[in-house]
């Protein structure tokens, strides 16, 4: 089954505390990207990647890095998390840089303390 | 910076009205559109996406929506919703000229009373 994958679903963690959240697809997409979801705010793109080896910053980068050394894979490195990154995370990818559908995955709710 | 607006934050409907809600964006060059879908616990699913051509389109669950370039506007369309098209609606820009950067709006919560 063709599909985005994130774990854990669900993280609650300390300030300060480095955590990664993956995020694998199966459908040998070129293009990645991550999102938050914060309440009246919508999705707020963080990094996205275009291509192995290949990054580049969103809308709300900072306290976030992320790497691809995978196509399939393209997790989301929080060095010292802060309350404020408290948020509801989304990967996504599609195929090419055609501007087509993307892809999401289910959703990491991240709590920071 | 780019942006996308949302007209509505929450719309109330009873099912059988009719549904529009209003999305805007910020840019005047050239722009891919997208409707997204969220149900309640769930990730986000493509509705209906614009890139080039008639500027009505339709989408999957007899939505459709409008892009009209003078007034910068992408608007959701439904003639007839039902108690299943409760959820959370998004529109999503991406601004050609600025790559693979996309933009969502805010959200707009659909709460359809049966």
């Amino acid at each position: 089954e063709a599909q985005v994958t994130q774990n854990p679903r669900y993280l609650i963690t300390v300030t300060g505390k480095k955590l990664t959240v993956t995020c694998s697809q199966n459908m040998n997409h070129e293009y990645m990207s991550w999102y938050r979801q914060d309440p009246g705010l919508g999705l707020r793109q963080i990094y996205y990647s275009m291509n192995v080896e290949v990054t580049d910053k969103g809308d709300v980068p900072e306290g976030y890095k992320v790497s691809r050394k995978e196509k399939r894979n393209f997790p989301l490195i929080l060095e010292s998390p802060s309350p404020n990154q408290t948020s509801l995370y989304f990967c996504a990818s599609k195929g090419d840089l055609s501007y087509n559908e993307q892809f999401f995955g289910p959703g990491t709710r991240l709590t920071v303390l | 910076a780019q942006s996308v607006s949302q007209h509505n934050h929450h719309v109330i409907l009873s099912e059988a009205a009719s549904l529009e809600l209003g999305c805007n964006y910020s840019y005047g060059g050239t722009v891919n559109l997208f409707w997204y879908v969220q149900y309640p616990g769930q990730h986000l699913q493509l509705l209906l996406k614009y890139f080039s051509g008639d500027p009505l389109v339709k989408g999957i669950k007899g939505f459709e929506a409008e892009f009209i370039k003078s007034k910068f506007s992408f608007n959701l369309r439904k003639p007839s919703v039902q108690w299943s098209d409760t959820a959370e609606y998004f529109c999503a820009v991406n601004f050609s000229n600025y790559g693979q950067n996309f933009v969502f709006g805010p959200g707009t919560r659909l709460s359809v009373l049966p």
